[in-house]
């Protein structure tokens, strides 16, 4: 089956670093994707990995281990406009997507 | 700004009646998906289409119609609406193997 774990909820404070993690299982893959998501808003893309390593866009960096089923997002120098959703996401054949729960972070003064 | 839209944004309709929603893209992309998002359960895959007249089932797709005659435009039909249909329906494009939403139909039903 298809499956994919991240925390439901986590909190941090303004200038720090936070670290959300993904795990998934899946027999078809052929990426990772993390996408954020504001309170009533439309999911935006973030970053896509389709290697193992860290990818590294300003703030953000995308890590991934296919052999372990494991990803993480990594938020450098946190902004109060980086409290939303953090969806993860594999993909499978015919370019679909298969979303998890998301991690709603809500940074703190 | 993947040049996508919705419509309606906001709609109310009650239980049995249809209702098709709509989603429109400028960029003449091949792919195209429709999703609900839901409280606890993230956003499913209800049906996609990789061309005109191409479509196929996604993960949540019982009770739930698709139809794409032109390149722009994917319509999402709810037969005979019911109460378990009410959530948010995101309508999402394929560039370059990224994925991008549109703005999203929040759909009642009563």
């Amino acid at each position: 089956g298809q499956n994919i774990d991240q925390p439901t909820e986590m909190t941090a404070t303004e200038g720090a670093i936070v670290q959300i993690n993904c795990t998934y299982q899946t027999s078809g893959f052929n990426g990772l994707f993390w996408y954020q998501q504001h309170a009533g808003e439309a999911p935006t893309f973030l970053s896509y990995n389709v290697l193992d390593g860290l990818e590294e866009k300003g703030r953000f960096s995308s890590f991934l281990s296919r052999s372990k089923g494991y990803s993480y997002l990594l938020l450098k120098e946190l902004q109060m406009k980086d409290s939303a959703s953090y969806l993860c996401a594999f993909q499978t054949g015919a370019n679909n997507l298969f979303f998890g729960t998301g991690t709603r972070l809500t940074v703190i003064p | 700004d993947a040049g996508i839209t919705q419509s309606p944004r906001h709609k109310v309709t009650e239980t049995g009646t249809p209702v098709t929603l709509r989603c429109h893209q400028t960029e003449n992309h091949r792919y195209m998906y429709w999703y609900r998002q839901d409280p606890g359960h993230g956003l499913r895959l209800i049906h996609y289409s990789y061309g005109v007249k191409d479509t196929d089932k996604g993960e949540v797709s019982d009770g739930y119609s698709v139809s794409r005659s032109k390149t722009e435009d994917f319509l999402l039909t709810l037969e005979s609406a019911t109460s378990s249909q009410t959530s948010v329906y995101f309508c999402a494009i394929s560039r370059e193997d990224e994925q991008y939403f549109g703005p999203g139909t929040r759909l009642t039903v009563t």
